[in-house]
């Protein structure tokens, strides 16, 4: 079975600050992976996903993450966060034997202050 | 707007009582997923259907059922509620399952329907 693991459970940090979410994930086959944002009081949105090739996946809102295999980690970055990017942020891994359903983390809530 | 719409928004009802959650996929979307998200559990999987077939089951009490019908909407039904189940529900759908890879999996998701039990 496929698991996910966020490092972080909350993360405070101010504006211009660089932010980056830790996360890990189990399973012993190809995965998809996936970061997903969920500002307050409304739905998930896709902030950028990794299916294969370049590591290093780019995505909306100045949002980048790094698929490292050897680690089993596909970690979050961003160099320099905004007031608006507080939000809650999954991490999520599917794979084609699972169906391709989404297991997520257990979420960051980031919080930044202006 | 991610095009997955959610009906209703926001449900209160009593314990022992039954619900109806309904979720319309994205145009051309055959797979629909069904999620619970609740402080102590998080996102919590369900139930997966595809093209009109389930495909997938998570962690579904069996109280609750789905289904999705030749439309490709999805009905989530929670029973005998109790007021553990209140929560957000979200539903998602993708292109498909079709074992074609992984595009086309990518999940969009509904604003969520808020149930309260009391």
């Amino acid at each position: 079975a496929q698991s996910v693991s966020q490092h972080n459970h909350h993360v405070i940090l101010s504006e211009a600050a660089s932010l980056e979410l830790g996360c890990n994930y189990s399973y012993g086959g190809t995965v998809n992976l996936f970061w997903y944002v969920q500002y307050p009081g409304q739905h998930l949105q896709l902030l950028l996903k990794y299916f294969s090739g370049d590591p290093l996946v780019k995505g909306i809102k100045g949002f980048e993450a790094e698929f490292i295999k050897s680690k089993f980690s596909f970690n979050l970055r961003k160099p320099s966060v905004q007031w608006s990017d507080t939000a809650e942020y999954f991490c999520a891994v599917s794979s084609e034997a699972a169906g391709n359903k989404l297991t997520f983390g257990g979420g960051t809530r980031v919080l930044v202050k202006p | 707007d991610s095009g997955v719409t959610q009906t209703p928004k926001h449900l209160i009802t009593a314990t022992g009582q039954r619900v109806t959650l309904r979720c319309s996929p994205r145009s051309g979307d055959l797979s629909v997923y069904w999620y619970q998200q609740s402080l102590d559990q998080g996102l919590q999987f369900l139930i997966q259907y595809y093209n009109g077939e389930e495909r997938a089951k998570g962690n579904i009490l069996e109280r609750f059922s789905a289904q999705q019908f030749p439309d490709l909407h999805s009905e989530l039904n929670l029973s005998s509620l109790e007021l553990g189940d209140s929560a957000l529900y979200f539903c998602a759908s993708s292109v498909g399952t079709g074992g074609e890879g992984p595009y086309g999996t990518e999940a969009f998701f509904g604003q969520g329907t808020r149930l309260t039990v009391v």
